[in-house]
């Protein structure tokens, strides 16, 4: 079945600092993939997507891109805020399912600190 | 603020009881996704609904069971409790409810089984 694995957390960094999310996939078909953010207290929000290799998704400083050869698709964000504390979920649609379930990696806690 | 809204916002209840989630979707989305997030399993996809119908169904356990109603929304039924039913339980909604249509989450509902 398709899976999603993302690096452990927490992660810790100073304000500035460079930001990189492991993501690696197990899909049989060929997925849409997701960055999610999760914000303390609130639901998720989509970050970006991507819905075919070599797509790249970009949002509010963070980019990611589709990688079909590696099977990856790692955030990254140049320098990091304060307000980028959260914590991050990459997921995947299998685009043979017509329905778009997500199906979610374990979330990796960013903590940035000032 | 995502325009879905979920209700109660928390909720302490005993094992053995029942408990009613509820969610409406944001305006003009029929499809209502569930997805259940606890410590041991993270983030997963239970049940799906589009205009009313079930559409796709993930790892729901028997003792739980949704609907969507002609408002559209959705209602997820939690019964004979366990402690490990304990987690957070989120909506989500999406105009479509294909893989194309990006889905819209709710702050979810924290649900504590004690």
């Amino acid at each position: 079945g398709n899976s999603v694995t993302q690096m452990e957390g927490p992660v810790t960094l100073s304000e500035e600092a460079f930001l990189t999310i492991n993501c690696t996939y197990t899909a049989t078909g060929y997925p849409s993939l997701f960055w999610y953010v999760q914000y303390p207290g609130e639901g998720l929000q989509l970050l970006l997507k991507a819905t075919k290799a070599d797509d790249k998704g970009s949002n509010k400083g963070f980019e990611a891109t589709y990688r079909k050869e590696t099977t990856s698709f790692h955030l990254e964000k140049g320098s990091v805020q304060v307000s980028d504390s959260a914590v991050y979920f990459c997921a995947l649609s299998d685009q043979r399912d017509s329905w778009g379930k997500l199906q979610f990696g374990a979330g990796t806690q960013v903590v940035v600190t000032p | 603020d995502s325009g879905v809204t979920q209700t109660p916002k928390h909720l302490i209840t005993a094992t053995g009881q029942r408990v009613t989630l509820r969610c409406s979707p944001r305006s003009g989305d029929l499809s209502v996704y569930w997805y259940q997030q606890s410590l041991d399993q993270g983030l997963q996809f239970l049940i799906q609904y589009y205009n009313g119908e079930e559409r796709a169904k993930g790892n729901i356990l028997e003792r739980f069971s949704a609907q969507q109603f002609p408002d559209l929304h959705s209602e997820l039924n939690l019964s004979s409790l366990e402690l490990g039913d304990s987690a957070l339980y989120f909506c989500a909604s999406s105009l479509s409810g294909t893989v194309h249509s990006e889905q819209y989450f709710g702050p979810g509902t924290r649900l504590t089984v004690t």
